[in-house]
């Protein structure tokens, strides 16, 4: 009875394909996130929607673009993959209340560009 | 100066021992301060939470927050192998602000 759920886990790639990673969360929250953690476990934040409006867009290259169809579902379409690109891309989701959210993480997507 | 710092570690203790974790960070308009745990090619999941200055106790966490030195612990009592995780000190404003998480410290309880 998976909480948020990411496809593929594992995704292993050429420099300049153009891939994309799902997320699906079945808990009703009205936010979704996407984080990148590098190989040095460092977890940094790129986007959140919140029923399905862009509310958080930090400092990311154009060629990262989320997409979310419904508030269920927010995916991540990467263009022109680079080396630099590689790292475990997760996926979160939260309900908003206005004070302290818990942000429920899934498995994570591995990357790996070559 | 990066908003939150945490040593990565990694830190390795014997079974039974007091951990303390500890992070510091920059931006005094933090309000909640969180506590993830990973467990190796896992996702982050919420360990505890405090809003604003003072204790929490759960089990054998306790967390801490001293907002006049900008300063966040987390104590474990009597460590076991199983608490052998990354943990990640996340703070925020709360809201639709988003969590900023410390470069996370590696922990290992050996038996």
């Amino acid at each position: 009875d998976t909480a948020v759920s990411q496809t593929p886990k594992y995704l292993v790639t050429q420099m300049g394909n153009d891939k994309s990673i799902k997320c699906e969360q079945n808990l009703g929250h009205d936010t979704m996130y996407w984080y990148k953690q590098d190989s040095k476990k460092f977890l940094k934040i790129m986007f959140s929607y919140n029923n399905k409006e862009l509310i958080i867009n930090e400092t990311v290259p154009n060629r990262f673009s989320p997409k979310s169809p419904d508030k269920a579902h927010l995916n991540l379409h990467i263009n022109s993959l680079e080396l630099g690109d590689s790292a475990v891309y997760f996926c979160a989701s939260s309900q908003e209340t206005g004070g302290f959210d818990e942000q429920y993480f899934g498995p994570g997507t591995r990357l790996t560009v070559t | 100066q990066k908003e939150v710092e945490q040593d990565p570690g990694p830190l390795s203790v014997p079974e039974g021992a007091i951990v303390s974790l500890n992070c510091t960070y920059s931006n005094s308009a933090f309000q909640y301060f969180m506590w993830y745990r990973q467990y190796s090619r896992k996702g982050p999941e919420l360990l505890m939470y405090t809003y604003s200055s003072g204790n929490k106790e759960d089990g054998r966490f306790t967390a801490q927050v001293d907002k006049s030195s900008k300063y966040i612990s987390l104590f474990i009592r009597d460590s076991q192998p199983s608490d052998s995780a990354t943990y990640l000190c996340a703070p925020s404003k709360g809201g639709y602000n988003k969590l900023i998480f410390g470069a996370g410290t590696r922990l290992a309880v050996h038996p």
